[in-house]
């Protein structure tokens, strides 16, 4: 059974703190996104990452960065979190020549 | 600059009844749309999807319709069930070597018992 975990369901950081949110897949696949998911706003590409050390901005990356050391691991990094940035973070990975992603559970993300 | 716009917002039926949710997308080269289904909770997951060569998919209760000259496609649940409610997201991609998804802004369903 394929699967994507992020490291936290809930997270509550403090305005300015750099925040690291971590996803891992077990699937080997080569491609990986952070999105954020808003209501009324679906969800927003980050960033995403098509090979290891390899990574593209996505619609919103302003104010992220990204990190893909392995292939497994997908690392979505906020150097100084805002209180815009309070959300919902979903991770997902999908193998090369397809269309399918599969999601993490997500992080609910809090910047007080 | 919204791709895939998605509509209702949200939408309430009556268990049994036909919900659908409809999008409709800019960009030609499209040529991938699926429907992703989110539980409380949980990541969204595929439900069903389709290619622009063909007007209608069915899986199960769910079924997409899609019109290509008009840039719309939608989705129906037949004899809609409470543990249908969730959220749904239309999306669509283009072949090549990035294929992101471009999402619609999403439909909470809910179906009353």
């Amino acid at each position: 059974d394929v699967k994507v975990t992020q490291s936290s369901r809930y997270l509550v950081k403090r305005t300015g703190e750099k925040v690291f949110l971590e996803c891992v897949q077990d699937m080997d696949h080569e491609n990986m996104f952070w999105y954020r998911q808003d209501p009324g706003l679906g969800l927003r590409l980050i960033y995403f990452s098509y090979d290891v050390k390899m990574k593209e901005k996505g619609d919103i990356p302003e104010g992220y960065s990204v990190s893909r050391e392995k292939k497994e691991r997908f690392s979505l990094i906020l150097e100084s979190a805002s209180t815009n940035q309070t959300s919902m973070y979903l991770c997902a990975s999908r193998a090369s020549g397809t269309h399918e992603q599969y999601f993490g559970p997500g992080t609910r993300l809090t910047v007080t | 600059q919204q791709q895939v716009k998605q509509s209702p917002q949200s939408l309430i039926v009556q268990k049994g009844g036909i919900p659908i949710i409809n999008c409709a997308y800019e960009n030609t080269a499209f040529d991938y749309f699926p429907w992703y289904q989110q539980f409380p909770g949980k990541g969204p997951a595929l439900l069903i999807a389709i290619r622009p060569d063909v007007s209608e998919k069915k899986e199960g209760r769910f079924t997409i319709s899609f019109n290509k000259s008009a840039k719309q496609f939608s989705l129906h649940i037949m004899d809609s069930q409470p543990g249908d409610s969730a959220t749904y997201f239309c999306a669509a991609s283009k072949s090549g070597s990035a294929r992101q998804l471009t999402f619609g802004s999403g439909t909470q369903l809910t179906v009353l018992p």
